[in-house]
C-alpha cells in the first residue's frame, strides 16, 4: 500500500542554518504530496503542497519539489529561525490504494537554537 | 473564520468509563477523520467518514466508536474496551472531490487515565 518515509529526528540546528528534511514515498497512481507542521500542544497545519510531478510547493520560506523519478518530496529552508521549532510531517493522498485518505510519515522534530 | 473545534482540551477517564470527545467543523467539508498520536510518534487513523451516516474503520478502531449524524459533527467515544487510551486525539476534515485535498485539523484533546 501507499507509504511515506521521512528522516528520523530530532534535527538540531542553529539559527540561520540551512534545513533539509528528507521524505520519500511509495504510491501507485498520481498522489498529491504535503508537508504539515505541528507546534507544541496544537494540531497539524498545512505548510505546503504539490499536486503533480515537478511542482514546487512553497510557504513561509519553506520549499519542496515533487520528484517522481526519485519518489521524493524533501523539505528545505534556507535560513531557519527559533520559531520554526516544531514537528514536520510529510504526507500523501490521492494514490490508488489510499484514495482520498491521507498517509502520514512518522514526523521529524526540529529544534532551532538561538 | 471557518475551522474545526475540538473539546474538551483535556479529559480524564476513570477505569471502566466511556468518554466522548467532541469534534465540530464549519468548513462544509464532507470527510472527517479521527487520529491518535502517541508521544514522539506519527498519526494513526482510528475512524473516518466520507458522508453523513456512513463511517469506516481505520487502522486502530478497536475500543473506539463514532457517529456521523450531522455533516458538521463527528464525535469519538473511547470505550472501556480501549485498554491504553492515554494519548493526544486529533480530529480533521477535508473535501473529497477534485485534486487531493489537504486536511484541516483541530487543536486536539489530550486524554489521560485517572
Amino acid at each position: 500500500g501507499d507509504s511515506v518515509t521521512q528522516m528520523e529526528g530530532p534535527v538540531t540546528l542553529s539559527e540561520e542554518a540551512f534545513l533539509t528534511i528528507n521524505c520519500t514515498y511509495t504510491a501507485t497512481g498520481y498522489p498529491s504530496l504535503f508537508w504539515y507542521v505541528q507546534y507544541p500542544g496544537e494540531g497539524l497545519q498545512l505548510l505546503l503542497k504539490a499536486t503533480k510531478a515537478d511542482d514546487k510547493g512553497s510557504n513561509k520560506g519553506f520549499e519542496a519539489t515533487y520528484r517522481k523519478e526519485t519518489t521524493s518530496f524533501h523539505l528545505e529552508k534556507g535560513s531557519v529561525q527559533v520559531s520554526d521549532s516544531a514537528v514536520y510531517f510529510c504526507a500523501l493522498s490521492g494514490g490508488l490504494t489510499g484514495g482520498f485518505k491521507t498517509i502520514f510519515g512518522a514526523g521529524t522534530r526540529l529544534f532551532v537554537k538561538a | 473564520d471557518g475551522g474545526i473545534t475540538q473539546s474538551p482540551k483535556y479529559l480524564f477517564r476513570k477505569e471502566g468509563q466511556n468518554v466522548t470527545l467532541s469534534c465540530e467543523q464549519n468548513l462544509n467539508h464532507d470527510a472527517m477523520y479521527w487520529y491518535r498520536q502517541d508521544p514522539g510518534q506519527g498519526l494513526r487513523l482510528i475512524y473516518y467518514s466520507q458522508i453523513v451516516n456512513d463511517f469506516q474503520k481505520g487502522d486502530i478502531a478497536e475500543g473506539y466508536s463514532v457517529s456521523r449524524e450531522k455533516k458538521e459533527s463527528f464525535p469519538l467515544t473511547v470505550t472501556s474496551a480501549q485498554k491504553n487510551p492515554t494519548a493526544f486525539y486529533l480530529c480533521a476534515s477535508s473535501r473529497t472531490g477534485g485534486d487531493s485535498q489537504p486536511q484541516h485539523f483541530g487543536d486536539g484533546t489530550r486524554l489521560s487515565i485517572l
